[in-house]
């Protein structure tokens, strides 16, 4: 099974700065997908951006955007002008192309906005 | 409008006790699932349907039993609650391949006491 780790169990930032959330993951497959999700204190599950591997241009929605190395494994989030709202957990998700069914999830990051 | 709908939002119960979570989705997504959240806030598979057919049966307890009458309802029935069982419980759907992402209800937080 594929692994998807998120090494940074907790995170701040200044309103209005940028910060960086990282994960990388392992497989040895070419065609996969990627996705950043959010939960808020509400506990509602957040999609926030999404990446093809296959597409080397990085996604970017707004003030979120990724930094996607597919040599490296790794699918950082960048979020721009930090906002109180943004305060959340942050998983990162891996989806073969392959078997597509299965969706792999790191164990999180929880990310504090300091007004 | 919801598009991944489940229910109840919460559910306190006694060990030992047995209790169902419904779900459904209005997506005309192919794909079912259930994840349950820990304390940590992990997110672990439980099962997964595709077209009623089960496709994903992680190491869980055959206390918890999914049923998926149609490719739009995946229910969770659990049997002899205990208090580990206490967790959120997250229905979602999603087709059944490519970039589709993942679609979440809102979560069953279960309290076993």
């Amino acid at each position: 099974a594929q692994t998807v780790t998120q090494s940074q169990p907790e995170m701040s930032v200044q309103e209005a700065e940028t910060v960086t959330l990282s994960c990388t993951y392992d497989t040895s497959e070419s065609d996969y997908y990627l996705f950043w999700y959010k939960q808020p204190p509400s506990r509602q599950m957040i999609l926030v951006i999404r990446q093809e591997a296959y597409k080397q241009q990085n996604a970017t929605e707004n003030r979120f955007s990724v930094n996607f190395q597919k040599a490296a494994k790794s699918f950082s989030l960048k979020i721009s002008d930090s906002q109180l709202g943004d305060a959340a957990m942050y998983f990162c998700a891996y989806r073969s192309g392959n078997t597509g069914n299965q969706f792999y999830f790191g164990t999180g990051t929880s990310l504090t906005v300091i007004p | 409008d919801t598009a991944v709908s489940q229910t109840p939002k919460y559910l306190v119960t006694q060990m030992g006790n047995d209790k169902s979570i419904k779900c459904e989705q209005n997506l005309g997504h192919d794909t079912m699932y259930w994840y349950k959240q820990d304390s940590k806030k992990f997110l672990k598979i439980m099962f997964s349907y595709n077209n009623k057919e089960l496709i994903i049966n992680e190491t869980v307890p055959n206390r918890f039993s999914p049923k998926s009458p149609d490719k739009a309802h995946l229910n969770l029935h659990i049997n002899s609650l205990e208090l580990g069982d206490s967790a959120v419980y997250f229905c979602a759907s999603s087709q059944g391949a490519g970039n589709s992402p993942l679609h979440f209800g809102n979560g069953t937080r279960l309290t076993v006491t």
